[in-house]
């Protein structure tokens, strides 16, 4: 496997349910994000790690919970989501030294459904 | 607060040349990027702009004043490939580690025959 690899591909989950999903980086990146992208609006970050740590969470309801266990592996757990939720959600890496910016890399994607 | 504007919508033909342009209004600058997505697919990146000027690569070309908060594509010789969602995202300045990136809404640009 190559790049940034996301499963499952699509989900179909009703309110009640608890799913995760999972993000893994073959780049050897310290970085890895998670957006989510609904229709008609802007890709919106969601949750940042860096070197394992939480660096950044953007007001991001507590039914979604991450968990990064190294560098290369992020998770999304996901509980008693609601309709709204349903969108794409895109994991991402990047090498993130000091000030250079370097590019992040996505993942193909997971299209949630919550019914 | 960040705020990235570009178009919703373009057309262009085959062979010809096409700008799609962002501006951005955020409290702090770090970089521009501009991304590809095709229907479906991951956004690939394409270009990154941090100083004032034009940034060259093949068919793609992206400019950026930060004077202005103004960056636009340029894409040259297109392809029907290039049918795709083009995303304009604008990079904080450093505050606490990672590198947070602020998209637009992107525009989806068709070439038609």
């Amino acid at each position: 496997e190559t790049g940034v690899t996301q499963t499952p591909r699509h989900l179909v989950m009703g309110m009640t349910n608890k799913k995760s999903l999972k993000c893994e980086q073959h780049l050897g990146h310290n970085a890895m994000y998670w957006y989510k992208q609904s229709a008609k609006k802007p890709l919106e970050l969601m949750f940042v790690y860096n070197f394992k740590e939480q660096t950044e969470n953007n007001s991001v309801p507590s039914r979604f919970s991450p968990e990064c266990p190294n560098s290369s592996h992020l998770f999304l757990h996901l509980h008693t989501l609601q309709p709204e939720d349903s969108a794409l959600y895109l994991c991402a890496s990047s090498q993130d030294q000091g000030r250079r910016n370097y590019e992040q890399y996505f993942g193909p994607g997971t299209r949630l459904t919550v019914t | 607060g960040q705020n990235i504007d570009q178009p919703t919508e373009m057309t262009a033909t085959e062979g010809a040349i096409v700008q799609i342009n962002c501006t951005y209004q955020t409290s702090g600058f770090n970089g521009l990027f501009w991304y590809q997505q095709h229907a479906g697919e991951a956004p690939t990146f394409l270009s990154y702009n941090v100083l004032d000027g034009l940034e060259e690569k093949g068919r793609f070309s992206s400019f950026l004043s930060r004077s202005k908060g103004y960056s636009y594509l340029l894409l040259k010789e297109l392809q029907m490939k290039d049918s795709a969602s083009y995303l304009c995202a604008v990079r904080d300045s450093l505050g606490g580690g990672g590198n947070k990136l602020t998209f637009g809404t992107g525009t989806q640009l068709k070439v038609e025959l």
